[in-house]
């Protein structure tokens, strides 16, 4: 398996535009979470998903963060509109299991410089 | 709230030391603890996963002990190598709100 794929690697846009990254779990996960990565903060958990369905968005920051997952293997976190402290890496990660508390593989993540 | 710390933050030792990575937790329901690792510039790579109703963990030259009570864990790296030079990651599972927290991680650096 190619392990989880994140897209685009790097991000470069202008405050108030549109930001939408993308994900694609390991075939036969359940789970697919959303992570965001900075130096102050560290790594936070923003959303994640079982079998498609949003089960926590409570670290999403703020309305203008929205996340979609609409078939088991794709998903988008989105940004509208982006702000330069919204600059990160976010993650993408999937986990097996019938339980959420299981080994999450992680992908390359999305470095978003937002000017 | 959950909050998880990493001592120290960062650490230079010449090869072949055995050493630990410490993580303490300030709430101890958790259902798990992992320990990832972190490459500059990569994701986070699960290294160990321990549940809430095990001591310790072992894979290769890792061994991760969990101490739920106390709210500690420690991650001991035997012999270290160039290649262990990473940043080390510690993430409660806390069953109160379901979520993980991770630390801020200790960056290691093994010296050739």
């Amino acid at each position: 398996d190619a392990g989880v794929i994140q897209s685009p690697r790097h991000e470069v846009t202008e405050m108030g535009q549109e930001v939408t990254l993308r994900c694609k779990p390991i075939s036969g996960h359940d789970y697919l979470f959303w992570y965001r990565q900075t130096m102050m903060r560290g790594l936070e958990l923003l959303i994640y998903f079982n079998n498609n369905v949003p089960i926590d968005d409570s670290g999403m920051p703020e309305d203008r963060f929205s996340a979609k997952m609409p078939n088991a293997s794709f998903s988008t976190l989105k940004i509208q509109p982006s702000e330069p402290r919204d600059s990160a890496v976010y993650f993408c990660a999937s986990s097996l299991g019938t339980t959420i508390q299981e080994t999450q593989y992680f992908g390359p993540g999305t470095r978003l410089l937002v000017l | 709230k959950q909050e998880v710390t990493q001592i120290p933050a960062a650490l230079s030792v010449p090869e072949g030391e055995n050493l630990v990575l410490n993580c303490s937790f300030t709430d101890s329901a958790i259902y798990n603890l992992q320990w990832f690792r972190q490459d500059p510039g990569k994701g986070l790579t699960s290294l160990l996963l321990i549940q809430s109703s095990q001591r310790e963990q072992t894979s290769g030259r890792l061994n991760a002990s969990l101490d739920k009570s106390s709210g500690r864990s420690t991650l001991y790296i035997a012999a270290s190598q160039p290649g262990d030079s990473a940043t080390y990651l510690c993430a409660p599972w806390g069953n109160r709100d379901d979520k993980i927290i991770f630390g801020k991680g200790t960056r290691l650096h093994i010296l050739p």
